[in-house]
């Protein structure tokens, strides 16, 4: 089974609007990782959250991990229609060397 | 784009049959993962590689196996193909230990089987 899972699994907002997404994971992490994916392609890495840390920015993305929770959320300012794809969380797991996707939000910004 | 290739686009086989799947690395990355997406789902782990040996593996069967070569560029074989087999197979290249390192995505292989 998956380690994360996102919610909501669908969002859809208009342009300007701010879209917010959130993963819990089930086991303890070393860090956390953000992906975007469009239309069944390859994923791109968006940002990445250690375990130690509690809110990380990069341009008009803002995430923020709680561990006590075992959940992180990503906030995109100002949505762009080119921002419409997949958004997926990632974690390593604590122990061995596997990496574990979630379920994906798909997210539609509306021009 | 990432400079990680994948070969082929597209495949359609047979149940019963096998397929291989190749993946380049992006220059510089020693490790290679290779993940299953199934339509409306996130990638699943399948193994990983680094410096041409298994380095972690997911929850698949015995029938997925890899290989990684001394450049780095790496195959996914699957054996005796099922259908619930058809998906998306994805790799990605990394500097070792891609849960601290940004990974590369390649483009994808869609299998279908049939």
């Amino acid at each position: 089974s998956q380690q994360g899972e996102e919610d909501p699994q669908a969002l859809s907002i208009q342009e300007g609007e701010n879209a917010t997404m959130n993963c819990s994971y089930k086991t303890s992490i070393n860090n956390l990782q953000w992906y975007r994916q469009n239309s069944g392609r390859g994923l791109v890495h968006l940002i990445l959250i250690r375990s130690n840390e509690r809110e990380k920015h990069s341009g008009r993305l803002r995430v923020t991990l709680d561990t006590s929770k075992k959940s992180s959320s990503l906030l995109i300012t100002a949505s762009r229609a080119a921002d419409t794809a997949s958004y997926f969380c990632a974690t390593d797991a604590e122990t061995g060397n596997q990496f574990y996707f979630g379920t994906g939000t798909s997210l539609t910004v509306i021009p | 784009e990432t400079g990680v290739t994948q070969s082929p686009t597209h495949l359609i086989k047979t149940r019963g049959q096998q397929v291989t799947l190749r993946c380049s690395s992006q220059s510089g990355h020693n490790t290679v993962s290779w993940y299953q997406q199934a339509l409306g789902q996130g990638p699943q782990f399948i193994f990983q590689y680094y410096r041409e040996e298994e380095n972690g593996r997911g929850n698949f069967p015995p029938r997925f196996s890899g290989l990684q070569f001394p450049n780095y560029s790496s195959e996914l074989n699957v054996n005796a193909l099922e259908l619930d087999d058809s998906a998306l197979y994805l790799c990605a290249s990394s500097l070792p230990n891609p849960g601290i390192h940004e990974q590369f995505f390649g483009p994808g292989t869609r299998l279908t089987v049939l």
